[in-house]
């Protein structure tokens, strides 16, 4: 089966830096994905990670250690407008296709 | 580019109708559409992927003769929610890649919010 694990709720202040971790269990492993999502809207692309390392994308960057099964995104000079649940989704072929399987998401809520 | 349109928005139905939900790639073609559903403070979870002139697969769990799906065309894949209930409310959101590689990112609609009454 698999299990996608992260924290349910995080706060932080404007201009700060927050690091979201994620780690899962899985077969089949293609790659580790991360989204936003603002309340009531669909799922926006942040980053995507299937070698070990560090992806630097702008404000945010992305970790992932295979052998542990673990990632985290970091998000730097954090502004109110990341307010928003992040979602960790591990990609797995399965059943002839490249599924994309969804953490259950953090609430990160920044404040002045 | 990749760009996803879901609808309707939303849709009110009462009890016992049937409620279809449209997904189209507006500028690419999807031999494979997912959808997804989601309540209210949870994460998406995967119903069924939608193949392009073949039948679904379904996750576990998923009912297929209640929640039908055709993908009828390389543009369009359409979910039928059969006899609607009040516990079937919820966000429903389909998604597609433009490349068929693993690292390509998913694509998704805007959401149907489904109330049910």
């Amino acid at each position: 089966g698999q299990n996608i694990d992260q924290p349910t709720e995080m706060t932080a202040t404007e201009g700060a830096i927050v690091q979201i971790n994620c780690t899962y269990q899985t077969s089949g492993f293609n790659g580790l994905f991360w989204y936003q999502q603002h309340a009531g809207e669909a799922p926006t692309f942040l980053s995507y990670n299937v070698l070990d390392g560090l992806e630097e994308k702008g404000r945010f960057s992305s970790f992932l250690s295979r052998s542990k099964g673990y990632s985290y995104l970091l998000l730097k000079e954090l502004q109110m407008k990341d307010s928003a649940s992040y979602l960790c989704a591990v990609s797995s072929f399965s059943g002839g296709y490249n599924k994309l399987i969804f953490g259950a998401g953090t609430r990160l809520a920044v404040h002045p | 580019g990749a760009v996803v349109s879901q609808h309707p928005s939303w849709v009110i139905c009462k009890s016992g109708t049937s409620v279809k939900i449209e997904c189209r790639s507006l500028d690419f073609q999807a031999t494979t559409m997912f959808w997804y559903r989601q309540f209210p403070k949870q994460s998406l979870m995967l119903m069924a992927t939608s193949n392009e002139g073949s039948k679904a697969t379904y996750e576990q769990g998923v009912e297929k003769d209640k929640f039908l799906i055709n993908h009828a065309s390389l543009t369009l894949s359409t979910l039928t929610v059969t006899s609607a209930h009040p516990e079937d409310s919820s966000f429903y959101i389909c998604s597609a890649r433009d490349h068929d590689s693993r690292n390509s990112p998913l694509h998704f609609g805007n959401g149907t919010r489904l109330t049910v009454t």
